[in-house]
């Protein structure tokens, strides 16, 4: 089945870094990716919508200039988390729709914990 | 109220045992996902369905679109099976993937 990869699993960053993920659809391309995050014992929420060629577009209450998304490439989109600070500590996940496929199934990364200290 | 609701939140059985896990949703849509996720976070999409009913080895997930309502069986249920499973509802536009989340029910299978 597609696979999706993300880098790194795991991050501990001082507060004031900024902190870049990455997501790749290894064996599919992805026009568009999803970036979610998960804090303990909560569902997933949607940040935001990567498209490939054009601007990401952010879900209410998610700040686009602290949560920089770029899909430079139809198998690659990175989160850059500008300035962290300990409330963004969390379990950022992403997916990708494989379209080629016809079924819209949704390929999900493993996941990146982010620890801000 | 959130848009998709599951239940129990949490369920602890004997291996073995019959699991189902129930998912309601109070929107239209497209699409129904069933999701797994292990302790280190990693989810494996198990299902996505319309209609009807899928099977997939152990597993097998039924959808009443009138009802809102779908569940996520398990027969001969295993300690590995334990994991939180998550429901997620895409939207009614055929070009709408954006998922909606259920807050996940956690199963523990003891051995």
């Amino acid at each position: 089945g597609a696979v999706v990869s993300q880098h790194p699993s795991r991050v501990i960053c001082k507060s004031g870094t900024s902190v870049k993920i990455e997501c790749r659809s290894l064996d599919f391309q992805a026009t568009t990716m999803f970036w979610y995050r998960q804090f303990p014992k909560q569902s997933l929420m949607l940040m935001a919508t990567s498209n490939e060629g054009s601007k990401a577009t952010y879900e209410q209450g998610v700040e686009k200039d602290k949560f920089l998304i770029n899909h430079a490439s139809l198998t690659l989109s990175t989160l850059t988390v500008t300035s962290a600070h300990p409330e963004d500590s969390s379990f950022y996940i992403c997916s990708a729709p494989n379209r080629a496929s016809g079924v819209r199934e949704q390929f999900f990364g493993p996941g990146t914990r982010l620890t801000v200290l | 109220k959130n848009e998709v609701e599951q239940s129990p939140q949490n369920l602890t059985a004997q291996e073995g045992e019959f699991i189902t896990i129930n998912c309601s949703y109070s929107v239209g849509i497209s699409a129904l996902h069933w999701l797994q996720q292990h302790p280190g976070g990693g989810i494996v999409s198990l299902f996505m369905l319309s209609s009807g009913k899928k099977k997939h080895g152990r597993l097998i997930a039924t959808i009443n679109i009138q009802e809102k309502h779908s569940s996520l069986h398990i027969t001969a249920s295993h300690p590995r099976d334990s994991a939180v499973y998550i429901c997620a509802v895409a939207g009614l536009n055929f070009g709408n993937e954006k998922l909606t989340f259920g807050t996940g029910t956690r199963l523990t299978i003891i051995p």
